[in-house]
């Protein structure tokens, strides 16, 4: 049973549109991220969150923001969709600490195809 | 150039080969290291980490660091076609205050 839950699994959406994509974790964990993968292509950091209220972009932010007002919660938000977001985005959490503690959990993704 | 490199592959082997899989990294500060399996579709999965230099083993894998040649790499014994997946190494600093650094990710497939 996954701890991380991504909605929705697939999203298909027109050009211009607001979208918002829900990530939420039943571990507790204080940190949270967001990555794009296109298929068969390397992970890319896009936002992370240490804690409430705490956020941080990656390599890849333009055109999108995150919140984190819940440790649970971290949505991530495309304020005008277009082709080139095509992609799959997954979202990880870790625990604070040390050791296999930096290790994320993934959930499942979101894949979203802009028309 | 990226702190951690990894061939993207694909790599294609026979059902019970030994498969070795390999990143370098430039950065010295690296502590920890991580080998995460992604199967088609799904989000990556924690396989395996270690601390500093040395092998640890579970089952039929098992990770290895060498600080000096900033190498990992994981062994896979007795390959079987349920191992197809991309395996991708990462590396993080021992305060885990920065995000982890992926490599590319190897794309391995396990032929019956």
């Amino acid at each position: 049973e996954a701890d991380i839950y991504q909605t929705p699994r697939y999203l298909v959406i027109g050009t211009g549109k607001k979208i918002t994509l829900e990530c939420s974790q039943t571990m507790g964990h204080d940190k949270m991220y967001w990555y794009q993968q296109d298929p068969g292509m390397e992970l890319h950091l896009i936002h992370y969150s240490y804690g409430v209220n705490s956020t941080e972009k990656g390599d890849l932010s333009s055109e999108s923001t995150v919140s984190r007002i819940r440790t649970e919660h971290f949505p991530l938000t495309l304020e005008s969709a277009r082709p080139s977001h095509t992609s799959q985005y997954l979202c990880a959490s870790s625990e604070p600490g040390t050791g296999a503690n930096y290790g994320y959990t993934f959930g499942s993704g979101t894949r979203l195809t802009v028309v | 150039q990226k702190e951690v490199e990894q061939d993207p592959g694909p790599l294609s082997v026979p059902e019970g080969a030994i498969v070795s899989l390999n990143c370098t990294y430039s950065n010295s500060a690296f502590q920890y290291f991580m080998w995460y399996r992604q199967y088609s579709r799904k989000g990556p999965e924690l396989l395996m980490y270690t601390y500093s230099s040395g092998n640890k083993e579970d089952g039929r894998f098992t990770a290895q660091v060498d600080k000096s040649s900033k190498y990992i790499s994981l062994f896979i014994r007795d390959s079987q076609p349920s191992d197809t997946a991309t395996y991708l190494c990462a590396a993080v600093f021992i305060s885990g205050n920065t995000p982890l650094v992926f490599g590319k990710g190897t794309r391995l497939s396990v032929i019956a």
